[in-house]
């Protein structure tokens, strides 16, 4: 009965791949994100949704593209890897439109290392 | 975007002591949240304090927010072994759609 569940949980590989991330929520919310967590902790949003529709895109390499299938679904497809993408990328979804006092639920993370 | 800054960044105290964070920020808010992260997981919602709010408790935490010095404190009372995890404040301004998060505290719960 996970809420907020991603795959896969580890994800080791070559600089240069493409990789995805897949994430989905159980909890009927209507907005989802992807945050970066970097060695020092330091949590960074990435990307929203809002019922499959883009409301945030901040400055990332467009190497990352996300996508949302439905609004239960929010998957991260990475090209090309580089060593700096190297982190723990967290999966959120909220209620409602995200600009609201609604707290975001967290997946466990996928800890992404680049060779 | 602004970021909640917790201070002190690592705190290490005894079973049973009370565990105060801080937390500074910089522009106008619509509220300020709290997160606990244990090691190897996601974070987790412990309580929010809208801008018009000054105190909110939920179970041993107790939350004050001081609009006027743009801070937060987060206090744990009678701390357990089990509270050992990082804490992180965000908070999220006006017309703003996106949480902006702090650096976290490393608290240690020694039994």
């Amino acid at each position: 009965d996970t809420a907020v569940s991603q795959t896969p949980k580890y994800l080791v590989t070559q600089m240069g791949n493409d990789k995805s991330i897949k994430c989905e929520q159980n909890l009927g919310h209507d907005t989802m994100y992807w945050y970066k967590q970097d060695s020092k902790k330091f949590l960074k949003i990435m990307f929203s949704y809002n019922n499959k529709e883009l409301i945030i895109n901040e400055t990332v390499p467009n190497r990352f593209s996300p996508k949302s299938p439905d609004k239960a679904h929010l998957n991260l497809h990475i090209n090309s890897l580089e060593l700096g993408d190297s982190a723990v990328y967290f999966c959120a979804s909220s209620q409602g439109s995200g600009g609201n006092n609604q707290p975001q639920h967290f997946g466990d993370g996928t800890r992404l290392s680049i060779l | 975007s602004q970021q909640g800054e917790e201070d002190p960044q690592a705190l290490s105290i005894q079973e049973g002591e009370n565990a105060t964070m801080n937390c500074s920020y910089k522009t106008s808010i619509n509220n300020l949240q709290w997160y606990r992260q244990n090691s190897g997981r996601g974070l987790v919602h412990l309580i929010l304090i809208r801008s018009n709010e000054r105190e909110k408790h939920s179970g041993r935490l107790r939350v004050t927010l001081d609009t006027s010095k743009k801070s937060s404190s987060l206090l744990i009372t009678a701390s357990r072994a089990a509270d050992t995890a990082s804490y992180f404040c965000a908070t999220r301004d006006y017309g703003n759609n996106r949480l902006a998060f702090g650096k976290g505290n490393q608290v240690v719960v020694i039994p």
